[in-house]
């Protein structure tokens, strides 16, 4: 069964300390991964997707077949990053989304 | 602006009550997805349509229904509301119910 997993319901980090948003999966087949980001309750955004292997306001994520992983990551925290983190699988028609890590950024 | 609008935006109602939430996709994306959002589950999946019909369905009540009309806009419809049911519902629309869906900002949904 398709499932993804997002163990941190909270992760609180200081301003300009490493993140690391952990993201697993359970998928039959290659996978396409994607992180969203909602902003105090807004709209849900698209952050970034692993198929692009593009860098979004300086996160970064690699997928991991192996570990089955698709952490999302980012050198240097800053403030404006907390927010509501999703990691997102689409398959079977419908995109399933891990239960989300609320990251807060503390000045 | 993802270019999915929901309406309303913002909806206060009794118990018991029934109410229809609708949602127009982006231009061009067929496939609908309705999720709802509460404060201590997160993001649950609810009902997927494609181009009219039914394709997935998810963590949605019998109390919930849901269609997509022919211009592929959609409503869900929330019946003998029940206080537990206020949450932030969001839709959101792909191309083809494969790829990077687009969020509408959601109708945030009060039962008193």
């Amino acid at each position: 069964a398709q499932r993804v997993t997002q163990p941190e319901k909270l992760l609180s980090v200081f301003k300009g300390a490493p993140v690391e948003l952990k993201c697993n999966y359970s998928y039959s087949g290659s996978p396409e991964l994607f992180w969203y980001v909602q902003y105090s309750r807004q709209r849900l955004q698209l952050l970034l997707r692993h198929i692009s292997r593009e860098s979004i306001k300086g996160f970064t994520a690699d997928l991991n077949k192996g570990e089955t992983s698709f952490h999302l990551k980012k050198p240097f925290a800053q403030e404006e990053d907390s927010a509501m983190y999703y990691c997102a699988l689409p398959g079977g028609f419908k995109t399933i989304f891990g239960a989300g890590t609320r990251l807060f950024v503390k000045a | 602006d993802s270019g999915v609008t929901q309406t309303p935006k913002h909806l206060i109602t009794a118990t018991g009550q029934r109410v229809t939430l609708r949602c127009s996709p982006r231009s061009g994306d067929l496939s609908v997805y309705w999720y709802q959002q509460s404060l201590d589950q997160g993001l649950q999946f609810l009902i997927q349509y494609y181009n009219g019909e039914e394709r997935a369905k998810g963590n949605i009540l019998e109390r919930f229904s849901a269609q997509q009309f022919p211009d592929l806009h959609s409503e869900l419809n929330l019946s003998s509301l029940e206080l537990g049911d206020s949450a932030l519902y969001f839709c959101a629309s792909s191309v083809d119910g494969l790829t990077e869906a687009f969020f509408g900002q959601g109708t945030r949904l009060t039962v008193v």
